[in-house]
């Protein structure tokens, strides 16, 4: 089945402690994205990839990192998790940019954090 | 900057009715894609429907269809024959001409009423 896996589903952890939420897609897809969703903000885009070691900032991406070193796996890093960081994040692909802006994106089913 | 405008938080409608969700967009890009994800309860996004900045019809898919206006910058959503299984967020967003970024709406919360 073709899908975009995010792990883990639910966390809650405490400011300054580490974390990294994985994602992987089994589609072969050249473009992954990391987004958090907000209440009355919408999702926001974090970090996006248009390929294996290829990474450029979205729109938040203050207190984020990330790392493509496969096509399948785009891992969101937490280096120093704050409150505000409390969020839905969503992982999400699309085929390839290269093939045109049309490409739906196909998204994980969510990591809800709360950082304390 | 590329920026979507949702000005409807929420909104009802009753079964069997059509229903149109607002969406504006502004950019300077001439070529981007417009799309819209629906959001239920449950969580997941749910891709609906996309249109071209260079297509010269309206795109459709089965009960969705989207009322696209290039130069008012709009792309509004129109759901036909609404259903209960159609309450949930819908989210407008927008491809920049890299295909790179994409920008989303703030969400329109959709009620059907039986």
């Amino acid at each position: 089945e073709a899908q975009v896996t995010q792990n883990p589903r639910y966390l809650i952890t405490v400011t300054g402690k580490k974390l990294t939420v994985t994602c992987s897609q089994n589609m072969n897809h050249e473009y992954m994205s990391w987004y958090r969703q907000d209440p009355g903000l919408g999702l926001r885009q974090i970090y996006y990839s248009m390929n294996v070691e290829v990474t450029d900032k979205g729109d938040v991406p203050e207190g984020y990192k990330v790392s493509r070193k496969e096509k399948r796996n785009f891992p969101l890093i937490l280096e120093s998790p704050s409150p505000n960081q409390t969020s839905l994040y969503f992982c999400a692909s699309s085929l390839s940019v290269t093939l045109g802006h049309n490409q739906p994106q196909h998204f994980g089913d969510g990591t809800r954090l709360s950082i304390l | 900057a590329q920026k979507i405008t949702q000005t409807q938080p929420g909104m009802f409608v009753q079964e069997k009715e059509a229903v149109t969700l607002d969406c504006t967009y502004d950019t300077s890009d001439p070529s981007y894609g417009l799309f819209w994800y629906k959001q239920p309860s449950s969580g997941e996004m749910i891709f609906l429907i996309y249109q071209g900045s260079y297509d010269q019809q309206n795109a459709t898919e089965g009960r969705y269809s989207l009322n696209f206006q290039k130069a008012r910058k709009s792309a509004n959503l129109v759901i036909s024959a609404s259903q209960l299984g159609d309450s949930a967020m819908y989210f407008c967003a927008m491809r920049d001409a890299s295909y790179q970024k994409v920008t989303f709406g703030t969400g329109t919360k959709l009620q059907v009423i039986p």
